[in-house]
């Protein structure tokens, strides 16, 4: 099956601008996530989506980050306007959503990641 | 709050040596637990699953221990190879359907 796929791969913008990363889940997953990967730490999760719904926001920091999912099949994270501390890996993630049976149902499959770079 | 440490940060050792990974969370009540290999411009690789129920998982040279009653996690890589160098990530699921809680990561270094 075909992961999940994640563009751009690489962006490079000045403070102030705006950007917007995509994301487009394995087909048929529920549930996608936005994770912000600063260089030397975990992943911290952004935004959690139940097909077009939020489920979890509450990290997301909402006077600059906004994102969608309007047809509950890919998203967009967009950051308007970029700060230095921006600075990070955007990765997405998805799964088969609750409900499923078994462990594969919580398993998180994840992009390749958008690597931003603000200057 | 919900925790997960991973010691050491980084770790280098000669390729053929067999090491451990180590990882501990606060709150003992999880529904699961992952380890994840990280490379360089790639996404995340899940290596093993430890559901809550059960206490170690093996998949060829690795395998992953689960004790939550202490809260703790190892990773055991056998002959390392210079190709498992990455950045290992213990994650923590503490509700199905929930958010998982990301440790810093170790960064493995194997030298030829």
């Amino acid at each position: 099956e075909a992961g999940v796929a994640q563009s751009p791969r690489y962006k490079i913008i000045e403070k102030r601008q705006s950007v917007a990363f995509w994301c487009n889940p394995i087909s048929g997953h529920a549930t996608l996530y936005w994770y912000q990967q600063i260089l030397g730490q975990g992943p911290k999760l952004l935004i959690q989506f139940q097909n077009n719904g939020v489920v979890d926001d509450s990290q997301l920091p909402k006077d600059r980050f906004s994102a969608e999912r309007l047809k509950g099949v890919d998203s967009t994270l967009k950051i308007q306007p970029a700060k230095l501390e921006d600075s990070a890996v955007y990765l997405c993630a998805s799964s088969p959503g609750v409900g499923r049976t078994g462990g594969r149902a919580d398993t998180q499959y994840f992009g390749p990641g958008t690597r931003l770079t603000v200057l | 709050k919900q925790e997960v440490t991973q010691i050491p940060a980084a770790l280098s050792v000669p390729e053929g040596e067999n090491l451990v990974l180590n990882c501990s969370f606060t709150d003992s009540a999880i529904y699961n637990l992952q380890w994840f290999r990280q490379d360089p411009g790639k996404g995340l690789t899940s290596l093993l699953l430890i559901q809550s129920s059960q206490r170690e998982q093996t998949s060829g040279r690795l395998n992953a221990s689960l004790d939550k009653s202490s809260g703790r996690s190892t990773l055991y890589i056998a002959a390392s190879q210079p190709g498992d160098s990455a950045t290992y990530l213990c994650v923590v699921l503490y509700n199905q359907g929930g958010k998982l809680i990301f440790g810093q990561g170790t960064e493995l270094s194997v030298k030829p």
